[in-house]
This record gives C-alpha cells, sequence and structure tokens, in this order.
C-alpha cells in the first residue's frame, strides 16, 4: 500500500509562471489536506478537500492560489503567477475520513522554488 | 487565533543526554495533539495525546499531555545521532475540517 505520493519533489519555476503540484492520497483516503512550510517556520494549513468537494479553504491566500481534488486523479494545488514568497514546501496529508481520532499521513513534499 | 507554540526552537545535545521538548497551546476547538518527526522529507507520526495524564510510550521516546495547563511535552532518553530531527506539535481542530494547527518547530541536534 503505497504512501501519499507528491509530485514533483522538487519544482523551480521563474517569476510569474504557474506551479502546478500533485497529490496522490492513500488507497482509500477520501480527504486531503495541504499545508504550507515556510522556511524557519512550522506548517501551516491551507485547504481542505473531499472528492469533488473544497471543505475549508481558510488558510489559502486570496489571489493566485487555487485547489481541486476531482472524483479522478489525483489533488493539485496550483499556483499562478508565482512570486518569490511563494517559495517554500508544500505537503499534502490524506486521512480515511472526516478527521477523529486519526493522524493523517503526509507525503514527502514538493519543494518549489521561484528565482 | 489559535495558536501552538514550541519550545526550545532548538536545541544541541550530545549523545546519552536525555531532552524535553515543550508544546503549550491555545485552540479553542481542541480535539487532540500530535507529535511528528520531520527529517529531509516528509512529518512521521510519533504520538497522539488525547486525554489528560496518560503517558504515551514507544522505545526512548514518551509524551504526555495536560489539559489543564494546556501543554504537552516530548521526553527523548538516552539520545542518538538518529534522533537529530526537527520535531513538529500540532493540535487537531475538532470543528468540521478536523485540521492540523503546527508549532514552529524545535530542531534537535545530536552530537556524537
Amino acid at each position: 500500500n503505497a504512501g501519499v505520493m507528491q509530485n514533483p519533489r522538487h519544482l523551480v519555476r521563474r517569476r510569474g509562471q504557474e506551479a502546478r503540484l500533485r497529490c496522490s492520497p492513500m488507497k482509500g483516503h477520501s480527504h486531503v489536506y495541504w499545508y504550507r512550510q515556510l522556511p524557519e517556520e512550522g506548517l501551516k494549513f491551507m485547504v481542505y478537500l473531499q472528492k469533488e468537494n473544497i471543505i475549508d479553504e481558510s488558510g489559502m491566500p486570496k489571489e493566485r492560489f487555487s485547489a481541486e481534488f476531482p472524483k479522478e486523479g489525483p489533488s493539485i494545488l496550483r499556483i499562478q503567477q508565482v512570486v518569490r514568497g511563494d517559495s517554500a514546501a508544500y505537503f499534502c496529508a490524506s486521512s480515511p475520513r472526516h478527521r477523529g481520532n486519526t493522524e493523517a499521513f503526509f507525503g514527502q513534499g514538493t519543494r518549489l522554488t521561484v528565482v | 487565533e489559535d495558536k501552538v507554540v514550541q519550545s526550545p526552537l532548538s536545541l544541541v545535545v550530545h549523545e546519552g543526554d536525555t531532552v524535553t521538548l515543550n508544546c503549550s497551546y491555545e485552540v479553542t476547538n481542541f480535539r487532540s495533539l500530535l507529535w511528528y518527526k520531520q527529517e529531509k522529507k516528509a512529518p512521521t507520526f510519533l504520538f497522539m495525546l488525547t486525554s489528560s495524564g496518560i503517558e504515551k510510550k514507544s522505545g526512548r521516546l514518551s509524551s504526555i499531555l495536560d489539559k489543564k495547563e494546556l501543554f504537552s511535552i516530548l521526553n527523548i532518553t538516552a539520545t542518538q545521532t538518529g534522533d537529530s530531527a526537527i520535531y513538529l506539535c500540532a493540535v487537531v481542530d475538532s470543528s468540521n475540517t478536523g485540521k492540523l494547527i503546527f508549532g514552529q518547530g524545535t530542531t534537535l541536534q545530536v552530537k556524537p
């Protein structure tokens, strides 16, 4: 049973380009969370999705960021017109249901560098 | 605003030492507290704490929660160089989303 798979592991984009980060949850998991880790900081919640639904996007910047989790395929975090401040590690976590008494399983992360 | 604060932010010890990492929280909708270990990859789960005063133990690591004083500690005894990592504390929000609210992390370096 593969764990949470994120790709790419490393992504370099020039300012103004688009970044697409993918997350395939563990088999049987229908809940996905995205977190961002800036240098020297802890992880910050961005968005929580279930299949075809955004449940909570309170941690997402209001502009340029969007997320989806389609019925088929991975969850996508999309950053348009990237800026240097978007450089960070982006982690995806999945769980089998609404998180109650179970921990979320994290992917290896995508390290985005904007040059 | 909900917050989780870890201390110290960084720590350097020698092999064999015992360390105590602290995590305090102010979270409106508290469900449980989690500890993760992060090396240069995904955070890996260590403990989940839901009830006060019950120690969780795994080898040389142990952790306990105090819901009255709103803090948790993570102890590592007889430290090894392989314990060098960032230790993350997170509180599970019991509202509809179950999101994790993380502290800044404690960076532990264990020297030979």
